[in-house]
């Protein structure tokens, strides 16, 4: 069976400073893969997805990137954080091709000081 | 643009008292409707995907069944442990597309 994993699970970092996400899956290949963010009253807000190592897809600007190094590895980063960062930040995977239903993983919680 | 609207945007019940979450939806070509369930603090879990008009899928006391305009989340008997928001999402049928997803019902069912 599949198991998608995100790390941390929580994070508090100070205005500036950089940060670094991970996503890892597990039991599939060549799967897609997406970061969400899920803020107070906005729903879940598409951030990136990718259908393949170094492929990646912006769906909003913003001072985050992410990065596919290994085709089950999904990274979300940033240089320097911004109070308006703060969130939760979910990774999901979904079969590889036009995709269909999604599979979240458990998210980490960012607090941006 | 594909858009999604739930309703309501809470919703109590009693233990037993069943009830209906309303998502409507506007999309070019529907390729697929999901229902996920998101416990406080957690990733959204799948529940089910429905594709076309007059489908419905069932899980437990929860069934789900879709129109051209909208989809019904229909909770019998619910038991305190199907407190949870409920998130709706809409995928078009054009090449790769992602999922639009509404804001939610958050249900709370009180022993």
């Amino acid at each position: 069976s599949q198991t998608i994993h995100q790390w941390p699970a929580t994070l508090v970092q100070p205005v500036g400073s950089p940060l670094s996400l991970e996503c890892t899956v597990e039991g599939t290949s060549n799967p897609n893969l997406y970061w969400y963010r899920q803020a107070a009253g906005r729903g879940l807000q598409l951030l990136f997805y990718s259908v393949g190592i170094g492929q990646i897809s912006s769906e909003v600007p913003q001072n985050l990137s992410a990065s596919r190094p290994q085709d089950r590895q999904f990274i979300l980063s940033s240089k320097k954080l911004l109070l308006s960062d703060s969130g939760f930040y979910l990774c999901a995977w979904s079969e590889g091709g036009v995709g269909n239903e999604q599979f979240f993983g458990p998210g980490t919680r960012l607090t941006v000081l | 643009e594909d858009q999604v609207t739930q309703s309501p945007e809470a919703l109590r019940l009693q233990e037993g008292e069943s009830s209906s979450l309303n998502c409507s939806y506007t999309v070019s070509g529907l390729r697929g409707l999901f229902w996920y369930r998101q416990d406080p603090g957690k990733g959204p879990e799948f529940l089910f995907t429905l594709y076309s008009a007059g489908e419905e899928k069932e899980k437990e006391r929860l069934k789900a069944t879709l129109t051209k305009k909208e989809s019904f989340l229909h909770i019998t008997a619910p038991k305190p442990e199907d407190s949870a928001t409920y998130l709706c999402a809409v995928q078009a049928d054009s090449g790769y597309s992602t999922l639009t997803f509404g804001k939610g019902t958050m249900l709370l069912v009180s022993p």
